[in-house]
């Protein structure tokens, strides 16, 4: 079983950046798909990034394309999301997740989720 | 793909049998998950593949539907099943999530 620990989330101002970080233990980190995805405040859960296991492909919603970046580092079994050019509408609870097999895209393990503000 | 979920709220009894939809703009398979959520918790996996269910998920969940409707069905209610339930389809990018059922007790 995959644990998922989400560290990098706080308060920034608009047009600011941040970068969050995912700590996975506990299974074989390299060869999962993993995905960023995100819940403001009251609202639904909506997806951002995954990225394959060796990093080469990614996806975003098109709301952060060009803003967000998704990588990974597997010797260090680290995800992370670049987020630059926030915006208030990017004030969200964070999370890393991974599916229940090396490629599904439907998510098993989650993160506790760490809180991004982006407020003046 | 954009999903529907109906209704967006329901109000139902412990015991009750209690059947939420998830309508697809456009043909998935059977790529679709069901999440329930409480309160200040994370997402659980419920289903996949519209009518696998998740490990140490109860049997009284059942998923079903293909191509554009599908269901959850909780067969009887029971206290801890009060959450907000979501649909999420994988077919294709962009992944998206229906709106969200909230499921309220009666």
């Amino acid at each position: 079983e995959m644990q998922l620990v989400e560290a990098g989330g706080g308060l920034v101002q608009p047009g600011g950046s941040l970068r969050l970080s995912c700590a996975a233990s506990g299974e074989i980190f390299s060869t999962y798909w993993m995905t960023w995805l995100r819940q403001a405040p009251g609202k639904g859960l909506e997806w951002v990034a995954n990225i394959n296991n060796d990093g080469g492909e990614s996806h975003y919603v098109d709301s952060v394309k060009g803003r967000f970046t998704i990588s990974r580092d597997n010797a260090k079994n680290l995800l992370y999301l670049q987020l630059n050019s926030l915006t208030a509408e990017d004030t969200a609870i964070y999370y890393c997740a991974r599916g229940g097999s090396t490629t599904s895209w439907y998510w098993v393990y989650w993160g506790q989720g760490t809180l991004v503000t982006v407020s003046s | 793909i954009q999903l529907t979920q109906s209704p967006s709220s329901l109000s139902a009894s412990v015991g009750d049998r209690v059947t939420i939809t998830c309508r697809a703009s456009q043909g998935i398979s059977s790529a679709l998950a069901w999440y329930q959520q409480k309160p200040g918790k994370i997402p659980k996996l419920l289903i996949h593949h519209a009518s696998g269910l998740g490990d140490g998920v109860p049997s009284r969940f059942s998923g079903g539907g293909s191509g554009t409707d599908f269901s959850l069905t909780i067969s009887s209610l029971q206290p801890e099943d009060f959450a907000t339930y979501y649909c999420q389809h994988f077919n294709n990018y962009p992944i998206t999530f229906g709106q969200g059922t909230r499921l309220e007790i009666k």
